[in-house]
């Protein structure tokens, strides 16, 4: 088990361009969570998936952005025609089926991106 | 609708005892989890509680009380590395985890 993978660890990218995050949860767990977190702030809910099925996806967020998980296993998060305001720490984090003592959330170490 | 509410900012001494407060509102609850996060890293784990009382670990403990909606994380024997910020954060019926902004809690000598 070597946790969960997030990649690239950083990223600059000029607006009006496209990213794409991509997370490896913890290999037997089935839920996938996508958070963005800003400064000083604690992480913001945006999307979730239970195996390749996404369950919710935050109302906060534009339809530029996008989450998939075709096989159930890792996730990928697509900005399109990024903003300044887009800038933060993106999160993933996975756990089992259902929230428990013995389920926390595991969470990878983050995509940080920066808009210029 | 969910909303977990705690303190932005605290400060205590080390050595010293810090309860860190937070109420929340779900729909369902499912319980109540505090994560630790320090400054430029990933949350970790701390505590999860679905049952009304305390639950203590080793220096921290937490407490719930559901019919208030409220829980706290006490820190004992506070030391400079426990300087970070702690994250209260509460499952809905579908496992819908949100956060709280979180608590910096500053450490002084």
């Amino acid at each position: 088990d070597t946790g969960v993978s997030q990649n690239p660890r950083h990223k600059i990218t000029k607006r009006g361009q496209n990213v794409t995050f991509r997370c490896d949860p913890i290999s037997e767990h089935n839920r996938l969570y996508w958070y963005r977190q800003t400064l000083g702030q604690g992480p913001e809910f945006l999307t979730y998936f239970q195996n390749e099925a996404q369950l919710e996806k935050s109302r906060l967020l534009s339809d530029r952005f996008s989450a998939e998980r075709p096989k159930g296993s890792f996730s990928t998060l697509e900005i399109q025609r990024t903003e300044q305001g887009d800038s933060a720490m993106y999160l993933c984090a996975s756990s089992s089926d259902s929230s428990s003592y013995n389920s926390p959330l595991h969470f990878g170490n983050g995509t940080r991106l920066t808009v210029t | 609708g969910q909303n977990i509410d705690q303190p932005t900012e605290m400060t205590a001494t080390e050595g010293a005892i810090v309860q860190i407060n937070c109420t929340y509102q779900t729909s369902g609850f499912n319980g109540l989890f505090w994560y630790q996060q320090h400054a430029g890293e990933a949350p970790t784990f701390l505590s999860y509680n679905v049952l009304d009382g305390l639950e203590e670990k080793g220096r921290f403990s937490s407490f719930l009380s559901r019919s208030k909606g409220y829980s706290y994380l006490l820190l004992k024997e506070l030391q400079m590395k426990d300087s970070a910020s702690y994250l209260c954060a509460a499952p809905n019926r579908d496992d819908k985890i949100i956060f709280g902004k979180g608590t910096r809690l500053h450490i002084l000598p």
